[in-house]
Parts: C-alpha cells; structure tokens; sequence
C-alpha cells in the first residue's frame, strides 16, 4: 500500500511561473513530511521540511503547505527557474507518534522548468 | 567533502555472488539510514542503525541482506547469492540526534547495483 502519494508524474511550467507539487498521505501517525530533490545519478537533496504542528514553512523561494484534515502537503516554488528541474519527493515520518524513524516516500515527480 | 559517501559507485555482478557495500556517514552523525530505489519508485526503507545498534528492519530486507556498522561510524550492507531482482540503486542517509526528534536525513550519491 502506497502510505505517500504523489499523483503527478511529471510537471511543466515556465520559468518565473510558480510551481506547485502535490503530496496525499494515508497513515496518520504521520508527524514529520520533507521535500527531496533529485538529480540523475545523484542522492535525495533535502529541500525543506514541516512538522505537523504547523501549516506552513517557508525557506526563499520554497514554501511547503500542509493541510492536516484533508492529509495533504504541497511545495509551492516561487519563481521557478531552470535549475530547479528535477524530481522531487515527497516523504513522510512517524517519529514522534509512531517510534520509527524511517521516511517513506512517494514516488516523486519530475518538474521541467523551461526558459 | 564533508557529506555521506557510498563505494562503490556502481557494482555489476553475476547473478549467485555477494557483494558489499560500504556508506561513511558525515562525522558526527549518529544515526545511519540504508534505502533501496528501483526505477519509478521512490527511496524504500531497508535499515536504520543508533550508533553501532540496528534499530529497525524492514521486510524488505531478506535473509540474504545483512548490514553491520561495528564502531558506530561507516556501516557495510552485504547481499549474499544476488538475484536479478536485487538490481537496484542503495542509499545511505545519515542524521544527527538533537533533542526533538525532527531530523532530516542527508543522502550519498548511491551505489547502483546491476545484477546480470
């Protein structure tokens, strides 16, 4: 069972436009959700984070959304810029509710920032 | 570079050997994190170590798969008699413990593994 969703493959928008990648979870115990960025052939880079006693947090151009009732975060990347092509996670602990430490992941997607 | 390390970068191996994979964490980091990626999907759980104790396992990690991290810095994940479907990218994550319990994990690069 997928836990974290993400129902975008992939995503285009243009550059200086904002972007905006979508995230559903399932398991309530859930208290810790982080966005990941990936390049080909490289790690997840952390990107930014939110505990669930908040609704939003913000670092530059990215803020990260979360909406508990409907278990739903969002990254808004405001303005996109090519670099900011990628894929990006969307991942999810339970550490202080569920004792794990482990994140789970959605499957992420693939962001194209065109000039 | 003071961020995690993976080696091997990449490994192919025939299908029946072992193989080894060695993460060196970022100094100071007590807890390490190993992941497995498949095309299309995100990073999945394996292991999770506090300093030198394994914490966690997930299902995912069979009898074939062990994982040691003996002084509680670089850690080793060994597959014995790989199969086909071990093909995969591994991960290695580490983080600090700080009081809360709010940590992001910080990734290597990965070791791809190929089995023929």
């Amino acid at each position: 069972d997928q836990q974290v969703k993400q129902n975008s493959p992939s995503l285009s928008v243009q550059e200086g436009r904002i972007s905006i990648l979508n995230c559903d979870y399932t398991n309530s115990m859930f208290d810790y959700f982080l966005w990941y960025k990936k390049y080909p052939a490289e790690g997840p880079t952390f990107l930014i984070s939110i505990s669930s006693i908040k609704d939003k947090n913000e670092d530059g151009r990215f803020t990260v959304f979360l909406n508990k009732s409907a278990k739903h975060l969002s990254l808004h990347i405001v303005p996109s810029q090519p670099g900011d092509s990628a894929v990006y996670f969307c991942a999810a602990s339970a550490g202080a509710q569920g004792g794990s430490e482990k994140l789970v992941f959605g499957k992420g997607t693939k962001l194209t920032v065109n000039p | 570079d003071t961020g995690v390390s993976q080696n091997p970068r990449h490994k192919i191996t025939k299908r029946g050997q072992n193989v080894t994979f060695r993460c060196d964490p970022i100094s100071e980091h007590n807890r390490l994190y190993w992941y497995r990626q498949t095309l299309g999907q995100g990073p999945e759980f394996l292991t999770y170590f506090q300093n030198e104790a394994q914490l966690e396992k997930s299902r995912l990690l069979s009898d074939r798969f062990s994982a040691e991290r003996p002084k509680g810095s670089f850690s080793t994940l060994e597959i014995q008699r790989t199969e086909q479907g071990d093909s995969a990218m591994y991960l290695c994550a580490s983080s600090p413990w700080v009081a809360e319990p709010y940590n992001e994990q910080f990734f290597g690069p990965g070791t791809r593994l190929t089995v023929l």
